[in-house]
């Protein structure tokens, strides 16, 4: 079984431009999450999707974030512009529907290391 | 409000000797489940064990055991006779029933060195 694919892996870009990372979840998981984890840090919840919907956006940086996940199954995560902070890694993560047979394990990609310069 | 607290930001072993990675969290839910994962170098971070708050038992898996200790808000790791291969960084987790979905809160990850 395939497991969560993001990409671009690495990207380094000039502050003020934009960028964005994309998420497949392991198919047939109705919960995508975007994970922000910072150097030496652990990850911190920035979304998450139930299907096609964002059900808790409180910690996403709403003036330059922005997210989607169309059609309920691959995921977008968007910064414009980014700024020399943004350095970091963008987790996606997936799981099945909460409150099925889940264990709460989440599922996650290997991350889409950003560098702002 | 819940917290997950990592107090031991390295630790740098020989192989073969045993390591406990200490985690202590704070929930003021009665029911919560508290998780380890590993992310080995340059690579995603992977499940190892999930426990909830009504299961104090300790469990062994192989070279892994893990020792929940409710009165002190304690889950902790060990890895027994250490190898190459557990070099990565171990991060532990918290899910408490006030979540909506199946968020984790981290604790910010110890990184264990294991040196031949």
């Amino acid at each position: 079984e395939a497991g969560v694919v993001q990409s671009p892996r690495y990207k380094i870009i000039e502050k003020k431009q934009p960028v964005a990372f994309w998420c497949n979840p392991i198919s047939g998981h109705n919960t995508l999450y975007w994970y922000l984890q910072n150097l030496g840090q652990g990850p911190e919840l920035l979304i998450r999707y139930e299907n096609e919907e964002a059900v808790d956006d409180s910690q996403l940086p709403k003036d330059r974030f922005s997210a989607e996940r169309l059609k309920g199954v691959d995921s977008t995560l968007k910064i414009q512009p980014a700024e020399l902070g943004d350095s970091a890694v963008y987790l996606c993560a997936s799981s099945p529907k909460y409150g099925t047979k889940n264990t709460g394990e989440l599922f996650f990609g290997e991350g889409s290391r950003l560098t702002v310069l | 409000a819940q917290k997950v607290t990592q107090a031991q930001t390295e630790i740098s072993v020989v192989e073969k000797e045993d390591v406990t990675l200490d985690c202590v969290y704070e929930t003021r839910d009665t029911t919560y489940y508290l998780f380890w994962y590993k992310q080995p170098p340059r690579g995603e971070l992977v499940f190892l064990i999930r426990r909830n708050s009504f299961d104090e038992q300790n469990e062994i898996s192989g070279r892994y055991s893990w020792n929940f200790q409710k009165s002190t808000s304690s889950f902790n790791f060990t890895i027994t006779a250490s190898q190459v291969v557990d070099s990565a960084v171990y991060f532990c987790a918290l899910r408490d029933n006030n979540n909506a979905g199946n968020m984790l809160t981290f604790g910010g990850g110890t990184r264990l060195m294991v040196k031949p």
